[in-house]
């Protein structure tokens, strides 16, 4: 079945030590996103890529860096990671150019920071 | 500030009943409209899309776009235990390779038995 993918579906990491989040697509997708969601709030969008096209969100804190090598994959790099990032990071897809443009998500990686 | 406004409940019902989900949003360039149901410790699941003013129905569910009140709803037919989730909203904004979603808070619903 065509489907996100995102690993590890638990991550906990020290403060400030560095981590990264996988996410991977198998729907051949051109647009992937990162989003943030913390408990009980919206899901909060850090970027995402048109292709290999960047975009960042103003409000997103450098702290924060992504990269796409490919279609399928796109990582999410937290450099110095703080309590307050302690969160749910979720990854979606979305085909550009069909009529809806509706996303779908992974499953999410929440992240404990100790 | 595009905004997506949602009341964040809890709504509760018991079971059999209609649930009725109400979202506003700011932005009057909007053009596509969203509902995604979220487990409890899951991610979301999209459930419904609209993009034209009136009804639009799949199943027990009913998706309505009022483009003039910037006001889409989600009606749930026959409520079923299962269906307790909170329900997002959410709206395009932006357009082109910008093209994203503005996401409420979502409405905590309750389906009592």
């Amino acid at each position: 079945d065509a489907m996100v993918i995102q690993n590890p579906r638990y991550q906990v990491t020290q403060f400030g030590k560095p981590v990264t989040l996988s996410c991977s697509q198998t729907l051949n997708h051109n647009v992937m996103y990162w989003y943030q969601q913390k408990s009980s709030q919206a899901p909060k969008l850090l970027f995402h890529y048109y292709d290999k096209d960047f975009n960042n969100e103003a409000d997103t804190p450098d702290n924060f860096q992504s990269r796409r090598p490919n279609t399928s994959f796109c990582f999410l790099d937290i450099r110095s990671p703080g309590l307050g990032d302690a969160a749910m990071y979720l990854c979606a897809t979305s085909s550009w150019g069909g009529p809806f443009n509706e996303q779908y998500f992974g499953p999410g990686t929440r992240l404990t920071v100790t | 500030q595009k905004e997506v406004e949602q009341n964040s409940g809890p709504l509760s019902v018991p079971e059999g009943a209609i649930a009725s989900l109400n979202c506003t949003y700011s932005d009057r360039g909007s053009q596509s409209f969203f509902w995604y149901r979220q487990y409890s410790g899951k991610s979301p699941e999209l459930i419904m899309f609209i993009y034209s003013n009136g009804d639009k129905e799949d199943g027990r569910f009913t998706a309505q776009l009022n483009k003039a009140s910037q006001y889409v709803s989600l009606l749930i037919r026959d409520s079923q235990p299962s269906d307790s989730a909170t329900y997002l909203c959410a709206v395009n904004t932006g357009g082109g390779s910008n093209y994203k979603l503005t996401f409420g808070k979502g409405t905590l619903l309750t389906v009592n038995p």
